[in-house]
């Protein structure tokens, strides 16, 4: 099975631009998750996508948001760039059932860098 | 909210000596799950722990999950160059509302080993 794929791989934009990354899951896998790293704040949840609603959320501004697609894939979106925002985006999929969030399969990533 | 702590948040040894990284919940979990980050590259899923008091060992590897379900830890025995990496813990527990799960990833323990 091919992996979790995340296009563009690197990026780079100016505060105030928007920008929308792209996340092709596992084929079968119904949830979507989004996480934010940077080295000072580790892995960051961002949000979740199931079936093409948003099942969690974490704690980030309104300017990140997130859409999921009818065959599973995702983009999250982020308005009005800000230096913090330079970070590396990684999408992860799951099955996802009743039981609990299942093995999260991570792509490699987007590395975003705000200038 | 929930949190995961992870501690220590980096670790040198030397080759052939133990490791061991610690994560602790402030709420009970359903399930922890770990995970291991090379330099320069994405998580990868190593094991999922359930049950109260659960050991389950991978070779060099042992995880532990606590019996009160609220804390985990992982060793590694006689270190080697290539366990270099981030271990992240990342907890799993039912959201507030009931309806979902919702999985919360510690800041992650950077192991650096010395050949």
């Amino acid at each position: 099975k091919a992996g979790v794929t995340q296009t563009p791989r690197y990026l780079i934009k100016t505060r105030g631009q928007q920008v929308t990354l792209s996340c092709s899951p596992i084929s079968g896998h119904r949830s979507v998750s989004w996480y934010q790293q940077t080295p000072g704040q580790g892995l960051q949840f961002l949000f979740e996508y199931f079936s093409e609603t948003q099942r969690n959320k974490g704690n980030f501004p309104g300017r990140f948001s997130g859409r999921q697609f009818s065959n599973s894939r995702s983009e999250m979106n982020v308005s009005t760039l800000e230096l913090g925002d330079s970070a590396l985006y990684l999408c992860a999929s799951s099955l996802a059932s009743l039981a609990g969030v299942e093995t999260q399969y991570f792509g490699p990533g987007t590395r975003l860098l705000v200038l | 909210g929930q949190q995961v702590m992870q501690i220590p948040q980096y670790q040198h040894v030397q080759e052939g000596e133990d490791f061991t990284t610690y994560c602790n919940s402030s709420t009970t979990l359903s399930n922890i799950q770990w995970y291991k980050q090379r330099p320069g590259g994405h998580p990868v899923f190593l094991i999922q722990l359930v049950k109260s008091g659960e050991v389950k060992k991978q070779k060099r590897l042992t995880f532990q999950f606590g019996e009160a379900k609220k804390n985990s830890s992982l060793h590694i025995t006689a270190t080697q160059t290539t366990d270099v990496g981030t271990y992240f813990c990342a907890g799993n527990r039912r959201n507030s509302g009931g309806s979902n799960y919702k999985l919360t990833f510690g800041k992650g323990t950077l192991l650096t080993v010395n050949p």
